[in-house]
């Protein structure tokens, strides 16, 4: 069955400090990849994507995340949080050429809270 | 560029009456998903449509949902006869389609059932 796992329901992280957080996928075959943001009351903002080459993408805010085949993840990153960066986020997957199968499954989200 | 545009922002409805929720796609763009959100819970797929045909509706329930996106006009989501587990966020994404796969998302609609 196709699924996204993120283990960590909420992570609290001092401000400047690095965040990692977690996603693990189960798909049959390799998906595309992405991270959303979701700030409370709000819509979902696209914040990277991969679809191939390079297995370290860049996104917006200046995130990062890392795709591992052979762990079947796609962490997200960032070397420095701001109080602006306390939000929600979910790792997506989705079919590769859309196509009947075009929806995302998404994980259940990582709420994460920065310490001032 | 407009964004996706979803409206109303937030729908209060009585059980039994009915929810029409809007979704108009970005510019360019011909796909158009439904996604339902649950409080603690990520998204749910609940339908892919093109214009004027619904591609996959695997995730909708199978009474009292219905969704359709016209030649003209934006896509609809309709829940007839709402109960109050349909309380949710209602999300509408957009994308260009195949090869990529990218959707981007409106804000939303909240909809309360009393």
């Amino acid at each position: 069955a196709q699924s996204v796992t993120q283990p960590d329901i909420h992570i609290t992280v001092s401000e400047g400090a690095s965040l990692e957080l977690r996603c693990n996928y189960s798909y049959g075959a390799t998906p595309y990849l992405f991270w959303y943001v979701q700030s409370p009351g709000q819509g979902l903002q696209l914040l990277l994507k991969y679809f191939s080459g390079d297995t370290l993408v860049q996104g917006i805010k200046g995130f990062e995340a890392e795709f591992k085949r052979s762990q079947s993840s796609f962490n997200l990153r960032k070397p420095s949080v701001h109080w602006s960066d306390a939000a929600e986020y979910f790792c997506a997957v989705g079919a590769r050429y859309g196509g009947s199968q075009g929806n995302l499954i998404f994980g259940k989200g990582t709420k994460l809270s920065v310490k001032p | 560029n407009a964004g996706v545009m979803q409206n109303p922002r937030h729908l209060v409805r009585r059980r039994g009456q009915e929810a029409r929720l809007r979704c108009s796609p970005m510019k360019g763009h011909s796909h158009v998903y439904w996604y339902r959100q649950l409080p603690e819970e990520g998204l749910k797929f609940m339908v892919y449509l093109q214009k004027e045909n619904i591609i996959d509706e695997s995730g909708m329930p199978k009474e009292r949902f219905s969704a359709e996106f016209p030649k003209e006009g934006p896509s609809i989501l309709r829940i007839q006869q709402v109960v109050r587990g349909d309380s949710a966020a209602y999300f509408c994404a957009s994308s260009p389609g195949a090869p990529k796969n990218i959707q981007y998302f409106g804000a939303g609609t909240r909809l309360s059932v009393l």
